[in-house]
């Protein structure tokens, strides 16, 4: 069966890098492209973007251009998302997301969410 | 972007009860919809896609309809494991939006 695996929580302070991961198994990796999108704290959920898991190749929303960095292990079958100069407002949940099978833009399987906390 | 505006914010119904939910675009977004349920402390999970397509092994009593601006999920016969968070999200035009979410509770 299909499964995203993130990576565990982390503690960071403003400043700071973070590297998120998202192992995917029971499906071509470079079939699906890999969404992301963050859920702060009793918030709802914002796309942050995603990658060509077959070339690559990164789209970002104009929230996330600069400190965001959508990358592959693509012999690893894993996405990882990197979040560089952290600021207390990026603590949140941060989920990875395979495209649909039937549309590319939605999301049809979810990883279970990778928690970053920033805090001085 | 488009602005995605859910209603209502919570919902409180009866076992066995019909629900709906609707979602709103700030624009045309040509069916290009989707609904999600998150379910306290989990990930969400595809219910509708194409504003009314069933993923599958999505219980039938989910369902969704709607074009233009205006969309709605509904939910028949609810059940107690319905209780979680609903959000539509727009995939029309970069970036894809969602809604900001419609929690349902059992009365």
């Amino acid at each position: 069966q299909i499964q995203l695996v993130q990576s565990g929580p982390e503690l960071k302070k403003p400043g700071e890098s973070v590297k998120i991961s998202c192992k995917a198994s029971g499906y071509t990796f470079t079939d699906y492209a890999m969404h992301w999108v963050k859920q702060a704290p009793g918030k709802g959920l914002k796309w942050m973007g995603w990658i060509n898991t077959y070339t690559g190749k990164p789209t970002y929303a104009d929230d996330f251009k600069g400190r965001f960095v959508f990358s592959l292990e693509a012999s690893a079958s894993t996405a990882n998302l990197q979040i560089s100069n952290l600021k207390n407002e990026d603590t949140a949940t941060y989920f990875c997301a395979r495209q649909g099978d039937s549309s590319p833009y939605v999301m049809d399987a979810w990883g279970q969410g990778a928690s970053v906390t920033v805090s001085s | 972007d488009i602005r995605m505006t859910q209603s209502p914010a919570s919902l409180s119904a009866s076992l066995g009860e019909t629900v709906n939910i609707e979602c709103l675009a700030s624009e045309d977004i040509y069916s290009d919809l989707a609904w999600y349920q998150q379910k306290p402390g989990k990930s969400p999970q595809l219910l509708i896609y194409n504003a009314n397509s069933l993923q599958n092994g999505v219980p039938s009593r989910f369902s969704g309809s709607g074009s233009g601006t205006q969309y709605s999920l509904k939910i028949n016969s609810l059940q107690s494991e319905d209780v979680a968070t609903y959000f539509c999200q727009q995939y029309n035009n970069y970036p894809f939006t969602f809604g900001s979410g419609t929690k349902l509770e059992i009365k």
